[in-house]
């Protein structure tokens, strides 16, 4: 069955950068897209960006252009989530989703990245 | 403030019917774009419940139904169950944004 695994959680200094992981299984990585979603605590689901995995192509929300960078690896089944210049309002869970047809059809566990001094 | 507008909460009695809306607009979904829906238990991730508009995946129960009308979409859940207490999803494609939306969400509290 689809596994989305993500790494574990972290925790940041306003300012520092977090690169986030989401491995998977399942099914051929290369067939479905990868998007990232947030969800500021007590908010709602945020689209923050996403990866076609077959060839690369990234967009981005433009609330975050120019702070997030989506990358994926093929051989390693992983997609990767870095958000750079982290401020408090950053913090969040931060979920991997895999779509078809423009449906989150399976999401990983989520990771949740603390921002604070 | 999201692209797709749902009411903040909704409440029903076991064995009740209620209904979720999710409006949007001429560029998400009165343009066309699929309408799915999500349930997100407490302290869980999100899973999808209902995609494009009316379908279920295997599992999902047929008390969970979703329609669209116009610029407008719906999610009924019939014959509540305290299980079903949980916060709920709307989310399309917004073609002025370029990207995908999701619903403020609406959480749902059986009494």
């Amino acid at each position: 069955q689809v596994q989305l695994v993500q790494s574990g959680a972290e925790v940041k200094k306003p300012g520092a950068s977090v690169k986030v992981s989401c491995k998977a299984s399942g099914y051929t990585f290369t067939n479905s897209a990868m998007h990232w979603v947030r969800q500021a605590p007590g908010q709602g689901l945020e689209w923050m960006g996403w990866i076609s995995t077959g060839n690369g192509n990234t967009k981005y929300s433009q609330k975050f252009q120019g702070r997030v960078t989506i990358t994926s690896d093929t051989s390693a089944s992983t997609a990767y989530m870095d958000l750079s210049s982290l401020r408090s309002e950053d913090t969040a869970i931060y979920y991997c989703a895999r779509t078809n047809t423009g449906i989150f059809d399976s999401w990983g566990q989520g990771t949740l990245v603390t921002v604070s001094s | 403030q999201s692209v797709l507008t749902q009411p903040p909460s909704v409440s029903g009695a076991p064995g009740q019917r209620v209904t979720i809306s999710c409006t949007g607009s001429s560029s998400n979904i009165g343009a066309g774009y699929d309408i799915h829906w999500y349930q997100q238990l407490p302290g869980t991730a999100p899973k999808l419940l209902i995609y494009s508009k009316t379908n279920r995946p295997s599992g999902v129960p047929d008390r969970f139904s979703g329609s669209k009308s116009g610029t407008s979409a719906s999610l009924a859940i019939t014959g509540l169950q305290a299980e079903d207490e949980a916060d709920y999803y709307c989310q399309s494609y917004d073609n002025s944004l370029s990207h995908w939306v999701f619903g403020g969400g609406t959480k749902l509290t059986v009494l």
